[in-house]
């Protein structure tokens, strides 16, 4: 079955201690993308990854790392998390015609 | 830059016909994609539209007019099931960034 998947689903974390989120796909896209969910604004593209070893900041990048070592995986870092970083995150990659297809979402909170 | 521009929240009776308007004004267009999204969860693809025009699809028609930067999704025969947000997104270019979305209309289908 095609899908993306990311762990952990939910996490409670404390201000400054380093996370990591990950995201793995089987549809041997190229294109895999973040985006963090937040109530009246939407779906906010924090960073993408064109190909192995290739990374660019999205929208809202600060405070966010990513790394593309192979192709089926997209990890988000967060070196040190704060309480605006409390937020649903969705993982996705993408087809050649442009359709994202996402994981199950991770929703995160900083205390 | 990128908007994009949709209601916050519809309300619509179960059978009826409800029709979701995005406005988009974007620094390049390669596509525009309808996603539904019930609380909680992943967003999932509906529809895809490049072409000025109705695509339909089942319950689901999307049209497209790309000169006057707008679009609607038409939602036929309501169903209890059809409650949740819809998400205009605008694919800007072929390449590097993926999709732009709106903050979302919030549908509330009532018996």
């Amino acid at each position: 079955e095609a899908q993306v998947t990311q762990n952990p689903r939910y996490l409670i974390t404390v201000t400054g201690k380093k996370l990591t989120v990950t995201c793995s796909q089987n549809m041997n896209h190229e294109y895999m993308s973040w985006y963090r969910q937040d109530p009246g604004l939407g779906l906010r593209q924090i960073y993408y990854s064109m190909n192995v070893e290739v990374t660019d900041k999205g929208d809202v990048p600060e405070g966010y790392k990513v790394s593309r070592k192979e192709k089926r995986n997209f990890p988000l870092i967060l070196e040190s998390p704060s309480p605006n970083q409390t937020s649903l995150y969705f993982c996705a990659s993408r087809t050649g015609a442009g359709e994202l297809f996402f994981g199950e979402g991770s929703r995160l909170t900083v205390l | 830059g990128q908007n994009i521009d949709q209601p916050t929240e519809m309300t619509a009776t179960e059978g009826a016909i409800v029709q979701i308007n995005c406005t988009y004004q974007t620094s390049g267009f390669n596509g525009l994609f309808w996603y539904q999204q019930h609380a909680g969860e992943a967003p999932t693809f509906l529809s895809y539209n490049v072409l000025d025009g109705l695509e339909e699809k089942g319950r689901f028609s999307s049209f497209l007019s790309r000169s006057k930067g707008y679009s609607y999704l038409l939602l036929k025969e309501l169903q209890m099931k059809d409650s949740a947000s819809y998400l205009c997104a605008v694919s800007p270019d072929t390449g590097r960034r993926a999709l732009t979305f709106g903050s979302g209309t919030r549908l509330q289908v009532q018996p």
